[in-house]
């Protein structure tokens, strides 16, 4: 595996369900983000995570739990989600920022999510 | 007022077209600008970055800053069917921060 890979890539399921998604980087970075992008919006900023740290948090609902166990690993677990939470979730990562002048987000391809 | 417009298009232009993608921000604090090409059913990934005004080549790729106006381009010279995606512009306020700030994206077509 290279690069940023996610699992599932779809996932359906009911209002009252709990799930997780699953991120893993396999690029030797020390930072990861998750997106959310909505049909006609911009991509979302939801978490980010610096050397297992959860270092920002923007204002996201309480049904959205993120977990950080290492540097290569970053899961989002759901539970009580709305139809309006039906998007794609992509994760990034990066090196940890303050060591390079930009610190480019490398993302994965996203899990499609579908609330009914 | 949003902070990032981007014209969602969608845009649909023959092979070989000069494509023109544009941005206009509000946050006179941004400090990098980059563009990312999403392909369907992929994430996003980094086509180009540019720190500051002024303008930045890469092959068939121009990325052009105007701090002053507010507004950020990217040019496409020989378009190329392969080019077709969404081209999202993004924003930093400066180094070692985590927040991009995203336009919503313009949807490219190059027709053969």
């Amino acid at each position: 595996e290279t690069g940023v890979t996610q699992t599932p890539r779809h996932l359906v399921m009911g209002m009252t369900n709990k799930k997780s998604l699953k991120c893993e980087q396999h690029l030797g970075h020390n930072a990861m983000y998750w997106y959310k992008q909505s049909a006609k919006k911009p991509l979302e900023l939801m978490f980010v995570y610096s050397l297992e740290e959860r270092v920002e948090n923007n204002s996201v609902p309480s049904r959205f739990s993120p977990e950080c166990p290492n540097s290569s690993h970053l899961f989002l677990h759901l539970h009580t989600l709305q139809p309006e939470d039906s998007a794609l979730y992509l994760c990034a990562s990066s090196q940890e920022v303050g060591r390079d002048l930009y610190n480019e987000q490398f993302f994965g391809p996203g899990t499609r999510l579908t609330v009914l | 007022q949003k902070e990032v417009e981007q014209d969602p298009g969608p845009l649909s232009v023959p092979e070989g077209a000069i494509v023109s993608l544009n941005c206009t921000y509000s946050n006179s604090a941004f400090q990098y600008f980059m563009w990312y090409r999403q392909y369907s059913r992929k994430g996003p990934e980094l086509l180009m970055y540019t720190y500051s005004s002024g303008n930045k080549e890469d092959g068939r790729f121009t990325a052009q800053v105007d701090k002053s106006s507010k507004y950020i381009s990217l040019f496409i010279r020989d378009s190329q069917p392969s080019d077709s995606a969404t081209y999202l512009c993004a924003m930093s306020a400066g180094a070692g921060s985590y927040q991009l700030t995203f336009g919503k994206g313009t949807k490219l077509s190059v027709i053969p």
